[in-house]
């Protein structure tokens, strides 16, 4: 079965400093996408960032960027400058078959 | 940006009744949707793909006779939670991709959260 993994359920991070949330995947397929949801209180889910499978530059949305290493199927999220705003569920996913298959999601809490 | 409106956010209903969640693509055209299931602290359980027109695929596990899912148009999905009964409280998103954004784009609803009494 392909899977998604998350192996932190709870990370805390203090306001300003970086934190690394971790994720692992397996797929048969050759083309694919990765990505990162913030799950907020709300339950409203937000796409923080993207990953093409076929592309070696790891992504990066301002404070938010990816560590891919495809051979490793690893598929790692740092935040930087991390603000109170950023505290929330975070989830990774992989499309596999044109589904959206979740890991099991890491609960991020931010210290002033 | 691609938006999809879910509703109702809440719902409450009695035992043995039927419940039905709207899915609807506002700005784009959703060729297939995807419900999911989500307990308190964790993940999203995908429960069934849906193509416009065709029938719904459903994973491993869930019930098509108590989860029916209709997608008539490209912009309206809806679950039919029947016979409901207390074990299916719980929260339901739906989520919706264009079939020609080459950028795999999934938009999620914003939920809702269903309690059966």
């Amino acid at each position: 079965a392909q899977t998604v993994t998350q192996s932190q359920p709870e990370m805390s991070v203090q306001e300003a400093e970086t934190v690394t949330l971790s994720c692992t995947y397996d797929t048969s397929e050759s083309d694919y996408y990765l990505f990162w949801y913030k799950q907020p209180p709300s339950r409203q889910m937000i796409l923080v960032i993207r990953q093409e499978a076929y592309k070696q530059q790891n992504a990066t949305e301002n404070r938010f960027s990816v560590n891919f290493q495809k051979a490793a199927k690893s598929f790692s999220l740092k935040i930087s400058d991390s603000q109170l705003g950023d505290a929330a569920m975070y989830f990774c996913a992989s499309n596999q078959g044109g589904k959206l298959i979740f890991g099991q999601g890491t609960e991020l809490s931010v210290k002033p | 940006g691609a938006v999809v409106s879910q509703h109702p956010s809440r719902v409450i209903c009695k035992s043995g009744t039927s419940v039905k969640i709207e899915c609807r693509s506002l700005d784009f055209q959703a060729t297939t949707m995807f419900w999911y299931r989500q307990f308190p602290k964790q993940s999203l359980m995908l429960m069934a793909t849906s193509n416009e027109g065709s029938k719904a695929t459903y994973e491993q596990g869930v019930e098509k006779d108590k989860f029916l899912i209709n997608h008539a148009s490209l912009t309206l999905s809806t679950l039919t939670v029947t016979s409901a009964h207390p074990e299916d409280s719980s929260f339901y998103i739906c989520s919706a991709r264009a079939e020609l954004r080459a950028d795999y784009g999934y938009t999620f609803g914003s939920g809702t959260r269903l309690t059966v009494v």
